[in-house]
């Protein structure tokens, strides 16, 4: 559905364990986003991308880590997983000028 | 930085009356107004925006109003339906900040 997809969609993860949270895109849109949505605080911008190698820190960046290699593939990484970390994990991209954005059907990350 | 308030969290209204969302926010730079409707266990989906340049716009029963002085924009929706019940986020901004969402209820 409009050329995004997310994986995994579920996981479970322990506490401490490095976690690699996939977005693909067909679209070869340039800009791509993470986002976090937990109940009460709306969607949380954590990182985002411009292009291949350019990336920068949203509003909660603080424990993730994103790559961006090539222009389908934007992955987040949580290098060491905590219990604050459990949230659903949405993946979006924008066309420049249309300011839209399309999201991915999101990962449901849980840490115990 | 960009901050955005949104009320209220929770609304409930009959079937056919209208529903309202208002959004409030801090940075006069924003440009850009957009409204998202999330279903239950779904993705977020653009339902409206709304350029700095127009004070309003509609689409079918819903509308979006700015008020760039007062720097609060609004989602309405008439007619409401039971199908309308979700989540409703505003956002501003080109890299988009988001509301903490409203979970508007449409009862039969």
């Amino acid at each position: 559905d409009a050329g995004i997809t997310q994986s995994p969609r579920h996981k479970v993860t322990e506490t401490g364990t490095p976690v690699t949270l996939r977005c693909h895109q067909t679209e070869n849109h340039r800009y791509m986003y993470w986002y976090r949505q937990d109940p009460g605080h709306g969607l949380r911008l954590i990182h985002y991308s411009y292009g291949v190698k350019d990336t920068d820190k949203g509003e909660v960046s603080d424990g993730y880590s994103v790559s961006r290699s090539k222009t389908e593939d934007f992955l987040l990484t949580l290098e060491s997983a905590t219990s604050s970390q459990t949230s659903v994990y949405f993946c979006a991209i924008s066309v420049p000028g249309s300011y839209g954005y399309t999201f991915g059907s999101g990962t449901r990350l849980t840490v115990v | 930085g960009e901050n955005v308030e949104q009320h209220p969290s929770t609304l409930s209204v009959q079937e056919g009356d209208s529903a309202v969302i208002k959004c409030t926010y801090s940075d006069s730079a924003s440009n850009y107004f957009p409204w998202y409707k999330q279903e239950l266990g779904k993705r977020p989906q653009l339902i409206i925006d709304i350029r700095s340049n127009v004070g309003e716009k509609k689409d079918q029963r819903i509308a979006v109003t700015l008020n760039k002085t007062a720097k609060h924009f609004s989602l309405h929706i008439t007619e409401t339906q039971p199908e309308d019940s979700a989540v409703y986020f505003c956002a501003l901004g080109g890299k988009l900040i988001f509301g903490q969402g409203t979970e508007l209820s449409v009862k039969p």
